[in-house]
């Protein structure tokens, strides 16, 4: 069982559909983050939030929109995707942002855009 | 541009076996290096963090650190089927927000 837990694990959506992805974290942790994971590419880097605050957007389209109501919880709104978008979508959280922290991820979102 | 970069592999060893797995990164200003192992259709799960130039050993675990050569290794010894996953190796780096920077993972597979 790990700290950080998303849901759902499976999403199959439309193009013209709205969607939201949850991150939960019950480690005391104060940033969190979104990753993206496309097949034979790196974990790209979306979205960081320290102490709830947006502190980095990785050149994202519009079309994801983040959300950090407090720092245990991290959204991410999907809208009008495209078929590309589909991927692994990873939460990760650590206790601090910083050089020497580490970060720990959820199980992950399987996304599909039909 | 920031990179790390792993040999995609499969790197294939014989259970019992050392396995030696490699990554290097582009910026000297790089200061925290961490190796996550991966199953298939998982997360990616953290196992070695390494800080500073060395060796730093964790049970069958050993991560190895080169700031000269900007080389980071992760050593598997006694390798067993259940270490079969694709490894990442991530790189911290200086500047920005210190957030980590991943390679595209090497594919281990470790037979019976």
């Amino acid at each position: 069982e790990t700290g950080v837990t998303q849901t759902p694990r499976h999403l199959v959506m439309g193009m013209t559909n709205k969607k939201s992805l949850k991150c939960e974290q019950h480690l005391g942790h104060n940033a969190m983050y979104w990753y993206k994971q496309s097949a034979k590419k790196p974990l790209e880097l979306m979205f960081v939030y320290s102490l709830e605050e947006r502190v980095e957007n990785n050149s994202v389209p519009s079309r994801f929109s983040p959300e950090c109501p407090n720092s245990s919880h991290l959204f991410l709104h999907l809208h009008t995707l495209q078929p590309e978008d589909s991927a692994l979508y990873l939460c990760a959280s650590s206790p601090q942002r910083g050089l020497n922290t580490e970060a720990f991820f959820g199980q992950g979102t399987r996304l599909t855009v039909v | 541009q920031k990179e790390v970069e792993q040999n995609s592999g499969p790197l294939s060893v014989p259970e019992g076996a050392i396995a030696s797995l490699n990554c290097t990164y582009s910026d000297r200003g790089s200061q925290s290096f961490f190796w996550y192992r991966q199953y298939s259709g998982k997360s990616p799960e953290l196992i070695m963090s390494i800080y500073s130039n060395g060796d730093k050993e964790d049970g069958r675990f050993t991560a190895q650190l080169n700031k000269a050569s900007q080389y980071v290794s992760l050593l598997i010894r006694d390798s067993q089927p259940s270490d079969s996953a694709t490894y990442l190796c991530a790189v911290t780096y200086r500047s920005g927000y210190s957030t980590l920077t991943f390679g595209k993972g090497t594919m281990l597979l470790v037979s019976p």
